[in-house]
């Protein structure tokens, strides 16, 4: 089945590490997004790559950083410059113009 | 810049009768009009879209939404909700392709309406 693999599902880490968000896709879309979920705030773009080894800053892109050296990757590094990190963080993919497919979802807590 | 207003937090409803969740839209040119439904802990799964053409749109699990453009709208509506139903509803928007500019097709998401619906 084509889809988009968010890996872990839960990531504790303690405060001041940084954390590495995985995300696949095998849908061959070109375009990939990371989201950021908080209670009552909708989702906000962090980062998104319309093309391998490019990417553009989202809305809240600070404390964030990304790569996208493969088509099929596009991981997340959250770090110890982010000051709220805990949050339910969301990977997406797209066709060039179409419809934005989601995976499943990582839950970060930093305590 | 384009934006998305779902005016309702929550929406409750009773099993059986009809549904309506809202949203208005602002963004330049002819609007492309998603909603997603979200279930806890999970991601958002696409249910319908409007791109171009008749103004209802029909989506998955019986969900449909009516294109407004005067009001600049596009509610969510299903004509008996189940219990099963009951989830987070996204409304997104993004403007048509701007390819001469090499723009891109970033949709912007609501806030969510949480939709419970009572046995």
């Amino acid at each position: 089945d084509g889809g988009i693999t968010q890996s872990p599902k839960y990531l504790f880490r303690k405060e001041g590490q940084n954390v590495t968000l995985s995300c696949e896709q095998n849908l061959n879309h070109d375009a990939m997004y990371w989201y950021r979920q908080d209670p009552g705030q909708g989702l906000r773009l962090i980062y998104y790559s319309q093309i391998v080894n490019d990417f553009q800053k989202g809305d809240i892109a600070e404390g964030y950083s990304v790569s996208r050296e493969k088509k099929e990757s596009f991981p997340l590094t959250v770090t110890s410059a982010q000051k709220n990190p805990t949050a339910f963080y969301l990977c997406a993919s797209s066709m060039e113009g179409t419809t934005v497919h989601f995976g499943n979802g990582t839950r970060l807590t930093v305590t | 810049a384009q934006s998305v207003a779902q005016p309702e937090d929550q929406v409750n409803v009773a099993e059986g009768n009809p549904l309506t969740v809202k949203c208005t839209y602002s963004v330049s040119g002819n609007p492309y009009l998603f909603w997603y439904v979200q279930y806890p802990n999970r991601g958002l799964q696409f249910l319908l879209k409007y791109i171009t053409g008749d103004n209802l749109v029909k989506g998955s699990y019986g969900f449909e939404a009516e294109f407004n453009k005067s009001q600049t709208s596009f509610h969510l509506k299903k004509p008996s909700a189940l219990v099963s139903d009951s989830a987070l509803y996204f409304c997104a928007v993004r403007g048509p392709p701007l390819r001469a500019s090499g723009g891109s097709y970033i949709p912007t998401f609501g806030r969510g309406t949480s939709l419970i619906v009572h046995p």
